[in-house]
């Protein structure tokens, strides 16, 4: 069965830090993978995907992931952090491909980002 | 455009009362899926419709969950006899078919007393 690990729950980092959440994904085949960020009494919205190609995505608000097939991880960054980027962060996977494909997302259990000034 | 939108924001119910949750998808977009999101817990997977069909409903918890998309544009998500482990909050998306990217709604926030 498909399933997300983000192994931290909560991470503090320093306004200017940089930060790297992680993301362990169990899937059969190639995974479509995501990062999505939700604010407090928000909805989510896409920070990145892979679908396939290049490894590195690149994704809004100076994001980036990078998709590593050996270590089935696809952890996010980014060099600098502001403190606007507090909030919960969630990682997710979806079946890639083919007919029959809903896409219908597993998410993790999400990491929570604090921002310390 | 106008994003995804669902009403109401939040709902308190009784113990056994029923709930309609609203949600209102892109204009064009084909796919719509529900997720129920717990108290510090990632979203989980309830149904999903492409256009007016129900093509998996692996995710809802129990015959008191049901949802509709008759016309293949907005979709109810009802909650019949609602118990206190329904409380949660309710997301809806929308994609459009084979583009993978779900744009989600502000969710419903739905505390049962």
């Amino acid at each position: 069965a498909q399933s997300v690990t983000q192994p931290d729950i909560h991470i503090t980092v320093s306004e200017g830090a940089s930060l790297e959440l992680r993301c362990n994904y169990s899937y059969g085949a190639t995974p479509y993978l995501f990062w999505y960020v939700q604010s407090p009494g928000q909805g989510l919205q896409l920070l990145l995907k892979y679908l396939s190609g290049d490894t590195l995505v690149q994704g809004i608000k100076g994001f980036e992931a990078e998709f590593k097939r050996s270590q089935s991880s696809f952890n996010l960054r980014k060099p600098s952090v502001h403190w606007s980027d507090a909030a919960e962060y969630f990682c997710a996977v979806a079946s890639g491909g083919g007919s029959g494909n809903t896409g219908k997302l597993i998410f993790g259990q999400g990491t929570t980002l604090q921002v310390k000034p | 455009g106008a994003g995804v939108s669902q009403s109401p924001r939040y709902k308190v119910a009784k113990r056994g009362q029923d709930v309609a949750l609203r949600c209102d998808p892109i204009s064009g977009h084909v796919s719509l899926f529900w997720y129920q999101q717990a108290l510090g817990q990632g979203p989980e997977f309830l149904t999903y419709f492409q256009n007016e069909a129900q093509l998996d409903k692996s995710g809802l918890p129990s015959d008191r969950f049901f949802a509709e998309r008759p016309e293949g544009s907005v979709s109810t998500l009802k909650i019949q006899r609602t118990q206190q482990e329904d409380s949660a909050v309710y997301l809806c998306a929308s994609s459009f078919v084979g583009r993978e990217t779900q744009y989600f709604g502000p969710g419903t926030r739905l505390l049962v007393l």
